[in-house]
């Protein structure tokens, strides 16, 4: 069984460009959660995809998107950066249709902005 | 919005020593999630809580489940110097669609272990 596997792990951008981020979920896990951690705090919900569809969207604007792929793996793109986007960006896998809400994180991937 | 308020922010121990945190809610959760962070590292699940009352044991960690559904508390018996880390409480979020594995987290105990 693989576990939830992210990409880059690190990764600078300058203010103002655009990053795509990878995740690649849990095997047998069809839904994929996106968490944005600023460093000493806790991981802040940004959007889930259930079925290749936003399911569900934290207090983040719409220059935060996603996209779910029919193998389940996702992607978080980010335009426009801002300095404040710096942060650990956490991908979480989890078997949508149950009744129990465990997640399991993939290692992150951290983002600094310039 | 949906809040976690953990207790304490930080605790400094020496080996050997249990170790108690919480973490408390404004509204009902029906499931309450522990995890570990290590430095660099994604969130690891510890322990996972499904019924009110209930109390769920794993290796030295012990979690419970509070009868207001309001709390919940995680204890770790005879600590060692890799419970050193950053322990996190979570519970399902309201943003919409279903709730599976969608979680507000609490802003974390950070715990450290003195040999």
């Amino acid at each position: 069984e693989t576990g939830v596997t992210q990409s880059p792990t690190h990764l600078i951008k300058t203010r103002g460009q655009q990053v795509t981020l990878r995740c690649s979920s849990q095997s047998g896990h069809n839904t994929v959660s996106w968490y944005q951690q600023a460093l000493g705090q806790g991981p802040q919900f940004i959007f889930q995809y259930y079925r290749e569809e936003e399911n569900g969207r934290g207090n983040f604007p719409p220059r935060f998107s996603g996209l779910q792929f029919p193998n389940y793996s996702s992607e978080l793109n980010v335009n426009a950066l801002e300095l404040d986007d710096s942060a650990l960006y956490l991908c979480a896998s989890s078997l949508g249709g149950q009744a129990h809400t465990e997640a399991f994180f993939g290692q992150g991937t951290r983002l600094t902005v310039v | 919005g949906q809040q976690l308020n953990q207790s304490p922010q930080s605790m400094f121990i020496q080996e050997g020593e249990d170790v108690s945190m919480n973490c408390t809610s404004s509204s009902i959760f029906n499931t309450w999630l522990w995890y570990k962070q290590d430095p660099g590292e994604g969130p690891v699940l510890l322990i996972a809580l499904y019924k009110a009352g209930e109390l769920t044991s794993n290796g030295r960690l012990t979690a419970q489940f509070g009868i207001t559904r309001k709390d919940s508390f995680l204890n770790i018996s005879a600590s060692i110097p890799s419970d050193v880390g950053i322990y996190f409480c979570a519970g399902p979020t309201s943003a919409g669609g279903t709730s599976y594995g969608k979680l507000t987290f609490g802003q974390g105990t950070i715990l450290t272990v003195h040999p």
